[in-house]
Formats: C-alpha cells, sequence, structure tokens
C-alpha cells in the first residue's frame, strides 16, 4: 500500500473550517484513499473515503487532486469534540478485510 | 449499527498473570477481527487477525504463544496476554468490518498495565 505524509500537528479555531492536508505522492490507479480518526483513549473511528471523485457525508468532505497525489479533508465547521489524532490511509481496493497501514496522522487542536 | 464492544476498558494486572480481553460485534455478525497494540504516541500496530473458526494469523514479531487469540463465534474474539510483563503494558483495540460496509469498526480499546 502507498505512504502517506500528513503534517504532525494543526490548529483550527472553533467554528471554522478545518483542512488537514494528506500526501500519496506513490499512490496507484486502484488505491483508495481512506479517513479515520483517534480521540484520546478512543478506538479509530471511520470518517470517509474515496477514489477519484470527491466525496461528502455527514461528518466531512474529502477532496482528491485530479493526479491523486494528494487530498485534503475538511471539516466544515469544527467544534471542540473534534479534536483528535486524524489519519490518512492510502489502501487497495474497496473492501474492508485488508489490513491498514497507520501512519501518525495529524493531531488537531481545535480551539475555542 | 456497527458497534464494537470491547471488555474491559482498562485492567491492572501483575507481572507473570494472564489477562483477556473480549471484543464483541453487537448487531452484525465478524469472521474476521483486527487486534492492534498501541503504545502512547505512536500509531496503531496490526498484531494479529482474527478469523472465524480457524487459527489466527500473527503479524511478524508477534508471540502466538504469548498473544492467544480465540474466535470461536461469529460476534467474540478474545486476546489473551500471558504471563504478562510491564512491557506488554500498552492499548490494545480490536476492530471489525462492518457487513456491507467498507469502513473497518473499532472497539474502544483496552489500556493494560502491568505491575
Amino acid at each position: 500500500d502507498a505512504k502517506t505524509t500528513q503534517p504532525t500537528s494543526m490548529d483550527c479555531a472553533e467554528g471554522r473550517a478545518a483542512n488537514l492536508p494528506c500526501n500519496h505522492s506513490t499512490i496507484s490507479g486502484n488505491e483508495y484513499v481512506y479517513w479515520y480518526r483517534q480521540i484520546h483513549s478512543q478506538g479509530p473511528q471511520y470518517i470517509i473515503h474515496g477514489l477519484k471523485n470527491n466525496e461528502t457525508n455527514e461528518m466531512a468532505s474529502l477532496i482528491i487532486t485530479e493526479d491523486r497525489k494528494s487530498s485534503t479533508l475538511i471539516l466544515p465547521h469544527a467544534t471542540l469534540r473534534d479534536t483528535a489524532v486524524y489519519y490518512c490511509i492510502v489502501r487497495l481496493g474497496a473492501g474492508n478485510n485488508r489490513k491498514l497501514i497507520w501512519g501518525l496522522g495529524t493531531s488537531l487542536a481545535v480551539n475555542p | 449499527g456497527a458497534v464494537v464492544s470491547q471488555h474491559p476498558s482498562w485492567v491492572i494486572c501483575k507481572s507473570g498473570t494472564s489477562v483477556k480481553i473480549e471484543c464483541r460485534s453487537l448487531d452484525f455478525q465478524a469472521t474476521t477481527m483486527f487486534w492492534y497494540r498501541q503504545f502512547p504516541k505512536q500509531s496503531l500496530m496490526l498484531m494479529a487477525t482474527s478469523n472465524e473458526g480457524s487459527k489466527a494469523t500473527y503479524e511478524q514479531g508477534v508471540e502466538k504463544d504469548k498473544f492467544l487469540i480465540n474466535h470461536a463465534s461469529l460476534t467474540l474474539s478474545t486476546l489473551t496476554v500471558t504471563s504478562a510483563h510491564p512491557e506488554d503494558s500498552s492499548f490494545y483495540i480490536c476492530s471489525a468490518p462492518g457487513q456491507g460496509s467498507v469502513a473497518l469498526h473499532f472497539g474502544n480499546g483496552t489500556r493494560l498495565t502491568v505491575t
């Protein structure tokens, strides 16, 4: 699976949009981009995933560049409860039985 | 839907004793479950893949005789840390693939402290 690069930490003001970048320059054509987050001392939580097109759900939006070498997770109106470590993961296929390779993620701090 | 329950949420045990951690899929069946370990300020490391009705698959460097995994039913997998030592103190997390979903669903983890 392709390796991803994320900033170590980011800050965001409450109520503002949080834009979390991820570089995956070695991604191959059939690899998906997944985002999970982990609130302190809890298990990770699935947020969103995509292949080529931008995606949106009730939690976030995922913007994937045309060359697919990078993506951005957008939390449109960040709240204090969005403070967490956000993981960008690239993996082959959309099936969920393959193991995920976890990096260190981005520690997002939402400030009041 | 797709809730994974992990128990206990924390446990303190003495060195040399064994600890069992349970992972249950509450509203769906899981033929596969994954067990992870996470040390402070580090990422999740996959320890093993638990397969219902067959032997677990362990990642390189994980001792299968120390970390016993049993997946006896479609909704329950257990991880037993045998002869625990202080270096086994960590955050253990299980996950299961949701039916009809591409997401992995995670338990809330078990904080193990070995004294």
